[in-house]
């Protein structure tokens, strides 16, 4: 069975450019969250889908952030424009329960 | 409100030793708690889960934790440790309170095994 699997792994983008982060879940997966990790401090819940839904988004940091989950399956994180402090580390997590989350690899976002 | 809270930056220990990596928590309600390891380039690994039952909880790759309520700890161990468990430790409780179970996490410990 795969695993979660995020694209890119790294991206490097200036300030006030556009990035998309995309996550594809495990299959069958209904639940799909994003966490971000700024450097050294702790992991952050940024929003909560189930299948296409948004149930929670409430540790999105500002409307510079959209997300999205097409028919259910696959996710995407635009950040429109990038700041500086946007930098960090973007995970995502599947699960078809509410006990285990499964994490991708994340995606390293550096903006200069 | 949740939280989790990580002592300790970075424990460093030497290889055959016993370890320790600490987690309180703060939750009202049933505690879910659980222990994720990050790797070097690699994503979040489950490494363990306590959500009822016995206290000692045994995980992947010869970890354990002890469930504490009294102190509301949640302390990840292992009885003789290995380089090779050098890596990034996360605790972790799910916040069931908003209905949507997110995790709320440590900020991480960093665990250097000395051989």
């Amino acid at each position: 069975e795969a695993g979660v699997t995020q694209f890119p792994s790294h991206s490097v983008i200036e300030k006030g450019q556009t990035v998309t982060l995309r996550c594809d879940p495990i299959s069958g997966h209904d639940n799909l969250y994003w966490y971000r990790r700024v450097m050294g401090k702790e992991i952050k819940f940024l929003l909560h889908f189930v299948k296409e839904s948004k149930q929670d988004e409430s540790g999105m940091p500002n409307n510079r952030f959209l997300a999205e989950r097409t028919g259910g399956t696959y996710s995407t994180l635009k950040v429109q424009p990038a700041e500086l402090e946007d930098s960090g580390v973007y995970f995502c997590a599947s699960s078809n329960s509410y006990n285990e989350q499964f994490f991708g690899p994340g995606t390293r976002l550096t903006v200069l | 409100a949740q939280s989790v809270a990580q002592p300790e930056d970075q424990v460093n220990v030497a290889e055959g030793n016993p370890l320790t990596v600490k987690c309180t928590y703060s939750v009202s309600g049933n505690p879910y708690l659980f222990w994720y390891v990050q790797y070097p380039n690699r994503g979040l690994q489950f490494l363990l889960k306590y959500i009822t039952g016995d206290n000692l909880v045994k995980g992947s790759y010869g970890f354990e934790a002890e469930f504490n309520k009294s102190q509301t700890s949640f302390h990840l161990k292992k009885p003789s440790a290995l380089v090779s468990d050098s890596a990034l430790y996360f605790c972790a409780v799910r916040d069931g309170t908003s209905g949507t179970y997110k995790y709320i996490f440590g900020t991480g410990t960093r665990l250097k095994v000395l051989a």
